[in-house]
C-alpha cells in the first residue's frame, strides 16, 4: 500500500498569501496518477488538480499542482477567502487509492 | 450533468449490517467505476474500495475485506456498498464517486450518507 504523507498538517496564512502544500508517498508513483482535492466543512471533497499538474475544470489559475515520483505540491498563488479549507492528496496508481491525511489552511 | 444521490442518513446497532445506494445520472452509468470513500467524524478520507458497474467486477481495500460488498443495478442506474459487523469506529460518512471526465481522478462526488452506529 503506497502511503501518502502531508505537510505541514496546518497552514495559518492570511488572504493575500502563497501557500504551498507537500504531498510525499512511500514509493514512487506515475506522475499522471496524482491529484489533489479540497474540502470544506459539511461539503463533499473537489477535485482541484489532476495528474499532478493539470486543474480540473473550472478551477481558478491560482490553484497549481507540480512534483513527480515521491514528491508533489500544491501551490495556492494569492490566497483568497474561500480558499481556507483541508487539502487531500491521493495517489490512483495502484490500489489501495490511497488519501494523505490532509493539509488544514486556516487564517492567521 | 452527472449527478449522484445517495441515501439518507442511518442509525445501526454493533454487529449489524448497513447498505448504502448511490443512483447516477446524467451520464451512462456502466462507463465509469463507482468509488465509496468515508470520512468518520473530525478525520480525513478512507478509500473503501471501486466497483465496474460494467461487469460488476470489485476491487476492496484490504482493510474492508470480508466487511464489505459493492454491487449494482444497472437497471436503475444504482450502485450500493454494503458494510457488516459493524462497530463504532465504522460512523463516518459515506461517499459514492465516479472518476473525471478525460482523467481517472475522482472528479465527482455524491452528498454522503452518515452511517452512525451506536448502542
Amino acid at each position: 500500500e503506497i502511503v501518502l504523507t502531508q505537510s505541514p498538517g496546518t497552514l495559518s496564512l492570511s488572504p493575500g498569501e502563497r501557500a504551498t502544500l507537500s504531498c510525499r508517498a512511500s514509493q514512487s508513483i506515475s506522475s499522471t496518477y496524482l491529484a489533489w482535492y479540497q474540502q470544506k466543512p459539511g461539503q463533499a471533497p473537489r477535485l482541484l488538480i489532476y495528474d499532478a499538474s493539470s486543474r480540473a475544470a473550472g478551477i481558478p489559475d491560482r490553484f497549481s499542482g507540480s512534483g513527480s515520483g515521491t514528491d508533489f505540491t500544491l501551490t495556492i498563488s494569492t490566497l483568497e477567502p474561500e480558499d481556507f479549507a483541508v487539502y487531500y492528496c491521493q495517489q490512483y496508481f495502484s490500489s489501495p487509492f490511497t488519501f494523505g491525511p490532509g493539509t488544514k489552511v486556516d487564517i492567521k | 450533468q452527472v449527478q449522484l444521490v445517495q441515501s439518507g442518513a442511518d442509525v445501526k446497532k454493533p454487529g449489524a449490517s448497513v447498505k448504502v445506494s448511490c443512483k447516477a445520472s446524467g451520464y451512462s452509468f456502466t462507463s465509469y467505476s463507482i468509488h465509496w470513500v468515508r470520512q468518520a467524524p473530525g478525520q480525513g478520507l478512507e478509500w473503501m474500495g471501486i466497483m465496474n458497474p460494467a461487469g460488476g467486477s470489485t476491487t476492496y481495500a484490504q482493510k474492508f475485506q470480508g466487511r464489505v460488498t459493492m454491487t449494482r443495478d444497472t437497471s436503475t442506474s444504482t450502485a450500493y456498498m454494503e458494510l457488516s459487523s459493524l462497530r463504532s469506529e465504522d460512523t463516518a460518512v459515506y461517499y459514492c464517486a465516479r472518476r473525471d471526465g478525460g482523467n481517472s481522478a475522482v472528479g465527482y462526488w455524491g452528498p454522503g450518507t452518515l452511517v452512525t452506529v451506536s448502542s
